[in-house]
């Protein structure tokens, strides 16, 4: 059984820029969930996706978006990138019946100078 | 709104001793419960889940967790600390939701002292 993956690993970028992360979902998972961990904090939920629409979203503005592929599969694209974007990216896949744990990739880390 | 509440930050054992890790939650309808561990530069692995059946959950690496409605409380516990054990460790409670999405409290750092 192949777990979740992402892509890449560590990343650097300067304000104002663009940026994919990838995402890998862990066989048999329907659903993504992608969350920010800022330095020293817990994660935080940006949005889910589910049959290659977004199920839900938190509190994070527009210039964060997704897609999901239909292998389930998901990038998040950050657009005009900021300073206080800095943080780890972590994905997690899911099966969307409850009560379904989320098991969580590797995470990208992200510096934008 | 839903929110969790790590109590402690950081917390240090010695090799051997008991692990407790406290985690208290609010919500306003029964919720699904969770304990990640996470390393180092990586991600967060899943240590055990609640959902509703037994209150006293087992989990991977000789954790388990105990359900308290009353007290409104998730604590973790193992009877011996590894050297291993060492990480930092997150509570987390889903809402039932459609999208099950996880809140997670601030973290505990675990240290554990030869």
């Amino acid at each position: 059984e192949t777990g979740v993956t992402q892509s890449p690993t560590h990343l650097i970028k300067t304000r104002g820029q663009q940026v994919t992360l990838r995402c890998s979902s862990q066989s048999g998972h329907n659903t993504v969930s992608w969350y920010q961990q800022a330095l020293g904090q817990g994660p935080q939920f940006i949005f889910q996706y589910y049959r290659e629409e977004e199920n839900g979203r938190g509190n994070f503005p527009p210039r964060f978006s997704g897609l999901q592929f239909p292998n389930y599969s998901s990038e998040l694209n950050v657009n005009a990138l900021e300073l206080d974007d800095s943080a780890l990216y972590l994905c997690a896949s899911s099966s969307k019946e409850p009560p379904g744990a989320q098991y969580f990739g590797p995470g990208t880390r992200l510096l934008v100078l | 709104a839903q929110s969790v509440t790590q109590l402690g930050s950081h917390v240090s054992v010695s090799e051997g001793a008991l692990v407790l890790l406290r985690c208290n939650y609010s919500s306003s309808v029964p919720p699904y419960l969770f304990w990640y561990v996470q390393y180092p530069n990586q991600g967060l692995q899943l240590l055990l889940k609640y959902t509703s059946a037994a209150t006293l959950v087992k989990g991977i690496n000789g954790f388990e967790a105990e359900f308290k409605k009353s007290e409104t409380s998730f604590h973790l516990t193992k009877p011996s600390a590894h050297m291993s054990d060492a990480a930092e460790y997150f509570c987390a409670v889903s809402d039932r939701s459609n999208t099950g999405k996880l809140i997670f409290g601030q973290g505990t750092t675990l240290q554990v002292k030869p």
